[in-house]
């Protein structure tokens, strides 16, 4: 069975443009999560689907965030205009939902690096 | 004060020895709890989750003690292999999302 897979695995980009991030989840998991790991910071949560719904969007930085889920299968991530401090590891996890309090396990892509000249 | 907070590490420890790793966490309502393992460069990895009555698989030992927010691993007999950073995770209080701590960093050496 595939993983969570994310593309690009790296993407340099110069301050001002624009980037969109992608990521599959496993199949049939209707959880999928976006994180972020700044060099030397913890991972940091930006939201949460639930199908093709916004969950928990309370992370997200700011408005040059715009996440999507379009027929609840896989997400983009776009940063527009991209900013220096945006460089790090964005990570796409997806889980199977199994109640409304246990989320099941976390499975990672191998995340997305962000390099932003 | 930070969610989840962790030993800060790194632990250089040679092979065969035993060591722990503790985690506290800030939310009382906080509903489940996970080591996760993280190799350099790469994405984490689901080690284990922890219960209340405490778990065991193989040499890895978990704790939780939920009246003082305190959350545990154990390594026994430590392998070149488990080099790698870990990291506490707990769910908030909607038991919907994870929280990460900043993760600490074990190194085995021969």
């Amino acid at each position: 069975e595939a993983g969570v897979t994310q593309f690009p695995s790296h993407s340099v980009i110069e301050k001002g443009q624009t980037v969109t991030l992608r990521c599959d989840p496993i199949s049939g998991h209707d959880n999928l999560y976006w994180y972020r790991r700044v060099m030397g910071k913890e991972i940091k949560f930006l939201l949460h689907f639930v199908k093709e719904s916004k969950q928990d969007e309370s992370g997200m930085p700011n408005n040059r965030f715009l996440a999507e889920r379009t027929g609840g299968t896989y997400s983009t991530l776009k940063v527009q205009p991209a900013e220096l401090e945006d460089s790090g590891v964005y990570f796409c996890a997806s889980s199977q939902l199994r109640s409304w309090t246990d989320p099941g396990e976390l499975f990672f892509g191998e995340g997305s690096r962000l390099t932003v000249l | 004060r930070k969610e989840v907070e962790q030993d800060p590490g790194p632990f250089n420890v040679p092979e065969g020895a035993t060591v722990a790793f503790n985690c506290t966490y800030s939310n009382s309502a906080s509903q489940s709890f996970f080591w996760y393992r993280q190799d350099c460069r790469k994405e984490p990895k689901l080690l284990m989750s922890v219960y209340s009555s405490g778990n065991e698989d193989g040499r890895f030992t978990a704790q939780l003690n939920r009246a003082s927010q305190y959350i545990s691993l154990l390594i026994r007999d430590s392998k070149l292999s488990d080099s790698a950073t870990y990291l506490c995770v707990v769910t908030n209080n909607y038991g919907q999302n994870f929280v990460f701590g900043p993760g600490t960093r074990l190194s085995v050496l021969p």
